[in-house]
């Protein structure tokens, strides 16, 4: 079934332990994105990639990295983890950057950082 | 301040009310989208509309781009179309701007 593929569904994690949160897509999509969604803020984009080999910074980048090796793959890393990072992350996919195309969303991967 | 305002944040409806849910922003743009999310689940995109209106089963998008508004309207409501609604606009740079939904509850 074409779609997004995030892994893991949901994590508890130390402060200042490192993670990364991976994505994975079939639809040959040019455009990633990585959002965290809190409560009462809606959905922030932390960064994106519109085509492979390369990335951009969102709203929220601090604390994040991002890699686009192939047009698969958007894996989402937290270098040293924090409690104000508990939140609950959305990789997405579109056929270009342009916002003029759907949006296809991954199920989400809730962290809770302690 | 959100640059996209959602009207109402919640919204709770009988089975079969006609509901509408609306979306003004403050920028021009070249498409809107509307998304919804259930309860504890992942996030569909159920329109992405840059003039006049779409229709899919028993849901309606309508958008007024000279007045930077957008509707979202759901005929004979159920208890399944009990969700988040969110809409979004492209910004600059892949970055799209998203309201903060409005939660729906329709009852039996």
């Amino acid at each position: 079934i074409a779609g997004i593929t995030q892994a893991p569904t949901s994590q508890i994690l130390a402060a200042g332990r490192r993670m990364t949160l991976r994505c994975t897509q079939d639809m040959r999509h040019n455009a990633m994105y990585w959002y965290r969604q809190d409560l009462g803020l809606g959905l922030r984009l932390i960064h994106y990639s519109n085509t492979a080999g390369t990335t951009g910074k969102g709203e929220v980048p601090d604390g994040y990295s991002v890699s686009r090796a192939n047009t698969d793959d958007f894996p989402l890393t937290l270098a040293s983890a924090v409690p104000s990072q508990t939140s609950v992350y959305f990789c997405a996919s579109s056929v270009d950057g342009s916002g003029a195309n759907v949006l296809t969303f991954g199920a989400g991967s809730r962290l809770t950082v302690l | 301040k959100n640059e996209v305002e959602q009207s109402p944040q919640n919204l709770t409806a009988q089975e079969g009310e006609f509901i509408t849910i609306n979306c003004s922003y403050s920028v021009g743009i070249s498409a809107l989208h509307w998304l919804q999310q259930h309860p504890g689940g992942g996030i569909v995109s159920l329109f992405m509309l840059s003039s006049g209106k779409k229709k899919h089963g028993r849901l309606i998008a309508t958008i007024n781009i000279q007045e930077k508004h957008s509707s979202l309207h759901i005929t004979a409501s159920h208890p399944r179309d009990s969700a988040v609604y969110i809409c979004a606009r492209p910004g600059t740079a892949s970055k799209l701007t998203f309201g903060t939904g409005t939660r729906l509850q329709v009852t039996l």
